[in-house]
């Protein structure tokens, strides 16, 4: 069965610094892998997604994400935090030939000022 | 572009009680979702529909929770009789057929006493 894993439960960066959230994966065939963020009361947003072609995804508010087959991974990036971006931040994957999505536990970013 | 509209966006109820929310997608969307999302997890998909179809509807307990969209664009879940395990957050989100990118609505906070 496809599941994601995101290893740290919260990630603590200075504003200013490039922030990385990490993603592994695990499917059976190609997968399709997609970062959203969502802040306080409010629903999910979608970042950015990994369906096929180039490996580095470019996606909104600056975020990108490497896809990395040989390491099963999909981090996301930002090469310079805001004290905005500070927010729950969920890795998915789409389940086989479907359109479910199965999302990871969640990383908790934090940036000070 | 109007987004996924949600309502009540917080409800409060006794164990026993029954519980209704509501979902309009976003306009044009053939397919929608029921997630919920209880504190510290990841969201989990309940139901999809295409129009006014099931198409997954594994994870939904059918004992207590139903679903329907009978015109093929609003949406209810309903909760008869509620647990204290239903507290969560129950999240819509809508999808293009063949697009593989789930748009969510703010959610509705749900907290069984």
């Amino acid at each position: 069965a496809q599941s994601v894993a995101q290893p740290e439960d919260q990630v603590n960066v200075a504003e200013g610094n490039p922030l990385t959230v990490k993603c592994t994966y695990s499917v059976s065939g190609n997968p399709y892998l997609f970062w959203y963020v969502q802040y306080p009361n409010r629903g999910l947003q979608f970042l950015l997604k990994y369906i096929t072609g180039d490996n580095l995804v470019k996606g909104s508010y600056g975020f990108e994400a490497e896809f990395n087959k040989s390491q099963t991974s999909f981090h996301l990036k930002k090469p310079s935090a805001l004290v905005s971006d500070s927010a729950l931040y969920f890795c998915a994957v789409r389940e086989g030939n479907t359109d479910k999505l199965i999302f990871g536990t969640g990383t908790r970013l934090q940036v000070f000022p | 572009e109007a987004g996924v509209a949600q309502s009540p966006r917080y409800k409060i109820i006794e164990k026993r009680q029954s519980v209704a929310f509501w979902c309009n997608p976003i306009s044009g969307h053939a397919t929608l979702y029921w997630y919920q999302q209880i504190l510290g997890q990841g969201p989990k998909l309940l139901i999809q529909f295409q129009n006014n179809g099931v198409v997954d509807d594994s994870q939904l307990p059918k004992d207590r929770f139903s679903a329907e969209r009978l015109k093929g664009v609003d949406s209810t879940l309903k909760i008869q009789p509620a647990k204290l395990e239903d507290s969560a957050v129950y999240l819509c989100a809508s999808s293009l057929v063949l697009v593989e990118t789930q748009y969510f609505g703010p959610g509705t906070r749900l907290l069984v006493l």
